[in-house]
């Protein structure tokens, strides 16, 4: 079945570490975004990719990396940096960047920082 | 920037009857598409419906329909014949059109969590 995958489910990390989410798609797409949702919030874009190889920061990026060698894989990593990286997040793609197309999404990784 | 506004952080229907999740936006552009997108307890995100503004015809998808009001900036979500399974946070969106990069992700809405009655 074509699909997102995300992984791990839950993930929990202590101060000052490193995690890297995993986000997988056997969709053929082109873009591929992560975002970040908290209690009562909407999703908010942390980065995206549009092509293998290349990658742009969103509105809320900083603590945050990603890289896109694959097209289909788009680890994120979010690092020590982030402040407070508590929080649900969401793994999407799309055809592509510029058209209508809806994005499609995984099931999340729900981080905690322990 | 464009903005998105769910106003009702909570409704609640029920089992079998018809209800409306309104969205209104903001933009000065003439064309981009907006979504509806539902979000179960499971927390998958999960398209319903998809709307191009140049287009005057509602979109429908089975139970789920729109009420697509441009010059009023308004894009509502009914659901007919409402099921304990339509239960779920509902987000309202809107993406730009032909635009890639950051000008051409989505934004969201800040949610409607929808309760159905038994």
């Amino acid at each position: 079945d074509g699909g997102i995958t995300q992984s791990p489910k839950y993930l929990f990390r202590k101060e000052g570490q490193n995690v890297t989410l995993s986000c997988e798609q056997n969709l053929n797409h082109d873009a591929m975004y992560w975002y970040r949702q908290d209690p009562g919030q909407g999703l908010r874009l942390i980065y995206y990719s549009q092509i293998v190889n290349d990658f742009q920061k969103g509105d809320i990026a900083e603590g945050y990396s990603v890289s896109r060698e694959k097209k289909e894989s788009f680890p994120l990593t979010v690092t020590s940096a982030q402040k407070n990286p508590t929080a649900f997040y969401l793994c999407a793609s799309s055809i592509d960047a510029r058209s209508g197309m809806a994005q499609y999404f995984g099931p999340g990784t729900r981080l905690t920082v322990l | 920037a464009q903005t998105v506004t769910q106003s009702q952080p909570e409704m609640s229907v029920q089992e079998a009857e018809t209800v409306t999740l309104s969205c209104t936006y903001d933009t000065s552009e003439s064309d981009y598409y907006l979504f509806w997108y539902k979000q179960p307890p499971s927390r998958q995100m999960i398209l319903v419906i998809r709307q191009e503004a140049y287009k005057q015809q509602n979109a429908t998808e089975n139970r789920f329909s729109v009420n697509f009001q441009k010059a009023a900036k308004s894009f509502s979500l009914k659901i007919s014949d409402s099921q304990l399974g339509d239960a779920a946070m509902y987000f309202c969106a809107y993406r730009r059109m032909n635009y890639g990069g950051s000008q051409g992700n989505l934004i969201f809405g800040k949610g409607t969590k929808l309760s159905v009655k038994p």
